[in-house]
């Protein structure tokens, strides 16, 4: 069966040091994959999208990476700061029109 | 200006009654979705439609009935409401196929 994880555990660091996301999935074969940053009581906000044709996206303090070989992608946060706490949630493409499935998410927490 | 706005942001209610989520989005979106997300913060995918025409249609119990007016509108009507539909559901926007997702701030629903 179709199967997305995320680290279920919360993720807990130190502000300034790089924080990374694991997404993995099963029995899927995204043309492309999105992350989102959901705030409690809030809606997702999109943050960025990589194709499968694309092994790194960034943008500013973000970076992403897509391997369709291990079916992970890889979300990192340099120089992380109390702000960028909140749930980090992967989507991938599921066929038909825009049609995304999402991971449970992972909890982060930047410390001061 | 709120991109995607749904209303209400609280919704309380018995077991039995019916009720309706309104949602709007002015980012001149062609794609409507509703998403579902449960106690264990799973996002899942209800319904979509494009351009008031119903493109995707999940796995969902024909008491939940979606309505596009117009390509700015999709609402969703709930007939004889359960307890399990307790969740808090999200109505969300996008410009076509592979492009990011916009959410309204959700609807809390409880039924008692």
């Amino acid at each position: 069966s179709q199967k997305i994880e995320q680290n279920s555990e919360a993720l807990n660091i130190q502000e300034g040091k790089t924080a990374t996301l694991t997404c993995n999935y099963t029995n899927y074969s995204p043309a492309y994959l999105q992350w989102y940053r959901q705030d409690p009581g809030r809606g997702p906000v999109f943050l960025l999208l990589i194709r499968e044709n694309e092994k790194e996206k960034r943008k500013e303090r973000l970076k992403v990476t897509f391997d369709t070989t291990l079916k992970q992608s890889l979300f990192h946060i340099t120089a992380s700061q109390p702000a960028d706490s909140a749930t980090y949630l992967c989507a991938l493409e599921a066929g038909g029109y825009n049609k995304l499935i999402f991971g449970a998410g992972t909890r982060l927490a930047v410390h001061p | 200006d709120t991109a995607v706005s749904q209303t209400p942001k609280y919704l309380v209610t018995q077991m039995g009654n019916d009720k309706s989520i309104k949602c709007e989005q002015n980012l001149g979106h062609d794609t409507m979705y509703w998403y579902k997300q449960d106690s264990k913060k799973f996002l899942k995918i209800m319904f979509s439609y494009n351009n008031k025409e119903l493109i995707i249609n999940e796995t969902v119990p024909n008491r939940f009935s979606p309505k596009s007016p117009d390509k700015a509108h999709l609402n969703l009507h709930i007939n004889s409401l359960e307890l399990g539909d307790s969740a808090v559901y999200f109505c969300a926007s996008s410009q076509g196929p592979r492009s990011p997702l916009h959410f309204g701030n959700g609807t809390r629903l409880t039924v008692t």
